[in-house]
């Protein structure tokens, strides 16, 4: 059963840094890409981040880009998600995500972990 | 404002029908397959529909997904209350390279 478990969320001020991390379960890591997707209170869902099975592509929304890093650790089977220079817009719930096969879709979801950026 | 365009609500009585809408462009919807995703209020979304119109395992079907030119449509057929819930669409866009979702559609089963 795949099973995807984020943590590191928190409260930090602006101008802050946090790194997240997603534990993967249930499946043969190294072989899928994984991304971030967050979703503001009361938002929709904000693609943030993919990162190739390999680690070797890596893709970002123009709104983090610079700011944040993804990164996966194999031995560890988890993906990881640094984030510098914080904003108050980037206050959201952050889940981890496999992507399927061909990496167009995200079949498999974590329940998620809640960042705030405020002072 | 999303890539992606779905209209931000739609309803039905229960054992009705009801589609969504996802209206995108050449470079999203047009040159990439869609998935659909389900959410209930205060958990994670779950895939509902892949490559425009497969469904993954557990998912009945009564849910069911087309796509033709930048318009990809997912249907609901026999509607229940616990199908109530927020609907988005979601695809890659060759041109921000990277994943675009929808707003999000609520569906409220009257």
């Amino acid at each position: 059963e795949v099973q995807l478990l984020e943590s590191g969320g928190g409260l930090v001020e602006p101008g802050g840094s946090l790194r997240l991390s997603c534990a993967a379960s249930g499946f043969t890591f190294s072989h899928y890409a994984m991304s971030w997707v967050r979703q503001a209170p009361g938002k929709g869902l904000d693609w943030i981040s993919t990162i190739s099975g390999s680690g070797r592509s890596t893709y970002y929304a123009d709104s983090v880009k610079g700011r944040f890093t993804i990164s996966r650790d194999t031995s560890k089977k988890t993906l990881y998600l640094q984030m510098n220079n914080l904003r108050a817009e980037d206050t959201a719930v952050y889940y981890c995500a496999k992507n399927d096969e061909r990496e167009l879709c995200f079949d498999y979801w974590g329940p998620g972990t809640l960042l705030t950026v405020s002072s | 404002q999303s890539v992606l365009t779905q209209p931000p609500s739609v309803s039905a009585a229960p054992g009705q029908r009801v589609t969504i809408s996802c209206s995108g462009g050449s470079l999203n919807i047009g040159n990439n397959d869609v998935s659909w995703y389900q959410q209930f209020p205060g958990t994670a979304p779950k895939l509902l529909i892949y490559d425009n119109n497969k469904r993954p395992s557990g998912i009945p079907d009564r849910f069911s997904g087309s796509k033709s030119a930048t318009l990809a449509i997912l249907d609901i057929t026999g509607l229940q209350t616990g199908d109530e819930a927020d609907y988005y669409c979601g695809t890659w866009d060759s041109s921000l390279i990277g994943a675009v979702f929808g707003g999000g559609t609520k569906l409220t089963v009257l």
